[in-house]
């Protein structure tokens, strides 16, 4: 099993809608929690990250985690067609190690 | 410059060609990370140094596998006899602090090995 699991999608939703990917984990050692975006043949960019159970919420992207579910969640509202990429969820141990999800494939049609 | 600079941007090598990938990473981090990302896969750790202390490098696939970061800057990854197995795109990491810090990601190296 891996540490972290997610679904690869793909998901395809039109402009406007909301967004909700997630991830599982199973190691309650984790202590941070990241969602990173990844256009095509780009590195990985962050776009959220927090270390506490709740949700945390920039513009349109809002990160929620439970600790105790070991369950992290991506959400973004009205969706737009740049917001189409790859988002994956990362957390990371005590030792600065950064265990990465197989990322979700959005795409957002106009 | 402004941004994690990896070089080359593409290698293809032929099997049991050795390569060497470069990290630049942003002037001053002190972590600097190396991952190995597969299509369609998320990045898996490789090895992590602070400064040019290598700290882990329990991602290491094989003994074929070397990284050094000698100045606590500029790191080099570097592949001996390369494997098809080995094609993947080779992602640098940097961050600012030793502890928990938002990590910048360069653009990658696409290695292929035919």
């Amino acid at each position: 099993q891996k540490e972290v699991e997610q679904d690869p999608g793909p998901l395809s939703v039109p402009e406007g809608a909301i967004v909700s990917l997630n991830c599982t984990y199973s190691n309650s050692a984790f202590q941070y929690f990241m969602w990173y975006r990844q256009y095509s043949r780009k590195g990985p960019e962050l776009l959220m990250y927090t270390y506490s159970s709740g949700n945390k919420e920039d513009g349109r992207f809002t990160a929620q985690v439970d600790k105790s579910s070991k369950y992290i969640s991506l959400f973004i509202r009205d969706s737009q067609p740049s917001d189409s990429a790859t988002y994956l969820c990362a957390l990371e141990d005590n030792f600065n190690k950064f265990y990465f999800g197989s990322g979700t494939k959005l795409n957002v049609k106009p | 410059g402004a941004g994690v600079s990896q070089s080359p941007r593409y290698k293809v090598a032929k099997r049991g060609q050795d390569v060497a990938l470069r990290c630049d990473p942003i002037s001053g981090h002190v972590s600097l990370f190396w991952y190995q990302q597969a299509l369609g896969q998320g990045p898996e750790f490789l090895t992590y140094f602070q400064n040019e202390a290598q700290l882990d490098k329990s991602g290491l696939p094989s003994d074929r596998f070397f990284a050094e970061r000698p100045e606590g800057s500029v790191s080099t990854l570097k592949i001996q006899r390369t494997q098809q197995e080995d094609s993947a795109v080779y992602l640098c990491a940097s961050s600012i602090l030793e502890d928990y810090s938002e990590a910048f990601f360069g653009q990658g190296t696409r290695l292929t090995v035919v």
